[in-house]
């Protein structure tokens, strides 16, 4: 089953354009991870946000967390071509399980 | 420079034929997991393993074995595989479990026919 659902399924921006993808899930988590993925390769770490965090920045990525709503997004500003990739979000709601949410595929034109 | 590496990247074999792939990572990791990427699907977990000769079932076990005798390596096995299971394989480790960074391995297509 998913346990993280990404929204929008797909999103095309003008580069400098801000993006953002939201993510919600089920059960109760301990920690939400968002990853990048280009092209069919294999998944990068973008950033990771715990349960008792609300916000989270790294560079140009801002990550916010309502556990109340069971929701997260993931900000990208000043977006740039090298950003088109698929992006997900993943959960840990069974103890050392990982669920990844179906992606958000981010398309910037330039 | 440290990795996870899987082998072979492309793999076209025909149902039935028992295969491998192996999964290796340099970086002492504790934790080691499969998963599967299908178009529409996301990733989906096979199997996880926390530690040397400790594994767990994921969400999609079915059809698959693994096993961890060694901390760096943990090989997939399809013991006779078919064509649902045509698929695009990570592997991936992290320092303690699955709400760890996750770094992943480049990915193995695998073709059943």
């Amino acid at each position: 089953s998913q346990q993280g659902e990404e929204d929008p399924q797909a999103l095309s921006i003008q580069e400098g354009e801000n993006a953002t993808m939201n993510c919600s899930y089920k059960t109760s988590i301990n920690n939400l991870q968002w990853y990048r993925q280009n092209s069919g390769r294999g998944l990068v770490h973008l950033i990771l946000i715990r349960s008792n965090e609300r916000e989270k920045h790294s560079g140009r990525l801002r990550v916010t967390l309502d556990t109340s709503k069971k929701s997260s997004s993931l900000l990208i500003t000043a977006s740039r071509a090298a950003d088109t990739a698929s992006y997900f979000c993943a959960t840990d709601p069974y103890g050392n399980k990982l669920v990844f949410g179906a992606g958000t595929i981010l398309r910037v034109k330039s | 420079e440290a990795q996870v590496t899987q082998n072979p990247r492309y793999l076209i074999t025909v149902t039935g034929k028992k295969l491998t792939v192996t999964c290796s990572q340099n970086m002492n990791h504790e934790y080691m997991s499969w998963y599967r990427q299908d178009p529409g699907l996301g990733l989906r977990q096979i199997y996880y393993s926390m530690n040397v000769e400790v594994t767990d079932k994921g969400d999609v076990p079915e059809g698959y074995k693994v096993s961890r005798k060694e901390k760096r390596n943990f090989p997939l096995i399809l013991e006779s595989p078919s064509p649902n299971q045509t698929s695009l394989y990570f592997c991936a480790s992290s320092w303690s479990g699955g709400g760890d960074e996750q770094y992943f391995g480049p990915g193995t297509r695998l073709t059943v026919t």
